[in-house]
């Protein structure tokens, strides 16, 4: 069965900190890994990874893919109270136009 | 541009009762998806509409049905509803131009709980 996995479920880090968040993930016909952020209701949009090893980044955020080990990684440094969210992983595979699955997400919680 | 809107953002239902949810995608997309958010299950998805026909079903049972407007304005319905549908409702529209996911725009959800 296709799935998707986040680590870890929860995190709280204080400001300043750098914190890692994982999604590995078990699909046939991988095709992409995108990242959202959801802080109240709609998740939002940060990354989307296809090829393994080029790193993606805006400001403090990054994310890297490794399509050999199945996984990848959100980054964030110098944390912000504003970085507190839901990060959620989602992965598409298969035929073109199957729907994304996603994992449970990460809630990280920043702390003054 | 408006984002995507969602109505209504909260609602109290009573088990056995049926409810529908509304969803106005960005102005231009064609493509609307809906997903059932829980705690334990996290994001799942349920249904995707583009151009008024169910392109893709997720594994949900038949008491959750969709449908598709002209105007790509979408409406989710479920009946006989079970204290385990409680759950955030959310609509994600794309342009759906060679697919772009990526570009999958999120609205607040309805806040959907039984009692």
């Amino acid at each position: 069965e296709d799935k998707v996995v986040q680590s870890p479920l929860s995190l709280v880090v204080h400001e300043g900190d750098t914190v890692t968040l994982n999604c590995s993930y078990e699909v046939t016909n991988f095709r992409s890994l995108l990242w959202y952020k959801q802080e109240k209701k709609a998740p939002t949009f940060l990354f989307m990874l296809t090829s393994s090893g080029i790193e993606k980044k805006s400001g403090r955020l990054s994310s890297i893919l490794d399509k050999k080990e199945l996984f990848s990684i959100l980054n964030i440094t110098a944390t912000q109270t504003g970085d507190s969210a839901v990060y959620l992983c989602a992965v598409e595979f298969g035929l073109i136009n199957t729907p994304l699955v996603f994992g449970k997400g990460t809630r990280l919680s920043v702390i003054a | 541009k408006a984002g995507v809107t969602q109505t209504p953002r909260y609602l109290i239902k009573t088990r056995g009762q049926q409810v529908t949810l509304s969803c106005s995608p960005i102005s231009g997309h064609r493509s609307v998806s809906w997903y059932q958010q829980t705690p334990g299950q996290g994001l799942q998805f349920l249904f995707e509409y583009f151009s008024e026909t169910q392109r893709n079903k997720g594994n949900f049972p038949g008491r959750f049905s969709g449908r598709q407007f002209s105007n790509s304005r979408s409406e989710m319905n479920v009946s006989t509803l079970e204290l385990g549908d409680s759950a955030l409702y959310l609509c994600a529209s794309s342009s759906d131009l060679g697919r772009a996911l990526y570009e999958q725009y999120f609205g607040p959800g309805t806040r959907l709980t039984v009692t």
